[in-house]
């Protein structure tokens, strides 16, 4: 089974501060990954994807893989309250298979 | 603006009942997709489509049926045999099937309930 695995939350962190999220895939032959926001009630909101190893940066958002290790996490910096939202992980790990996590929930509280 | 519009927003299903929910996108993507989210679960993909008249199951195709008569639209219909409907869907599109590299985008969802 392709796993993609995420802690639920919810993460609560101050306003200003750096929120990390974190996830976890299962499928070595991984060959992208993404970073969806949704609020509630709202679809998905591609924010950020990495192919490679190392670190990408956007604005406050930062995209990391580790390949070897097999997770990759996003940080955002400087958290505003709009960041408020369940941040999804999706793996693209073959043809027409794109794996979700359940989402982690992040509260930015002012 | 180009983009993926779903419809209804909210649609309600009375027990044996087929429902179908539209998908249009005008985007000149190849490939569309339907996925299911229920709380606190990752979106689970229904059926998906590469090509005009001709789509595959996904992991959860039993009760739903789709069509891609046209480039444009993927319709969902959820038929009286899928026992447990109440979920938002989503639809989405890729601008290709999805290989290294292919971003995934998606419509404004609807949400289905059983009276």
């Amino acid at each position: 089974q392709k796993e993609v695995e995420q802690n639920s939350g919810p993460l609560s962190v101050p306003e200003g501060a750096i929120a990390s999220l974190n996830c976890t895939y299962s499928d070595r032959g991984s060959q992208s990954f993404f970073w969806y926001r949704q609020y509630s009630g709202k679809s998905p909101e591609l924010i950020m994807f990495i192919y490679s190893n190392g670190d990408k940066e956007d604005g406050r958002f930062t995209a990391q893989l580790n390949k070897a290790s097999q997770y990759v996490s996003l940080l955002i910096r400087d958290s505003q309250p709009s960041d408020s939202a369940t941040y999804l992980c999706a793996v693209n790990v073959d043809n027409n298979d794109m794996r979700f996590g359940a989402g982690t929930r992040l509260t930015v509280k002012p | 603006d180009g983009g993926i519009t779903q419809s209804p927003k909210y649609l309600f299903r009375k027990e044996g009942q087929n429902v179908t929910l539209s998908c249009e996108q005008n985007l000149n993507h190849d490939a569309m997709y339907w996925y299911r989210q229920d709380p606190g679960q990752g979106l689970r993909l229904i059926y998906y489509s590469q090509i005009v008249n001709d789509f595959q199951k996904g992991d959860i195709a039993e009760g739903y049926s789709v069509s891609r008569e046209k480039k444009e639209s993927f319709p969902l219909t959820v038929t009286s045999a899928q026992k447990n409907p109440t979920a938002f869907y989503l639809c989405a599109s890729s601008r290709a099937g999805l290989g290294a590299n292919e971003k995934l985008f998606f419509g404004s969802g609807t949400q289905l309930s059983v009276l």
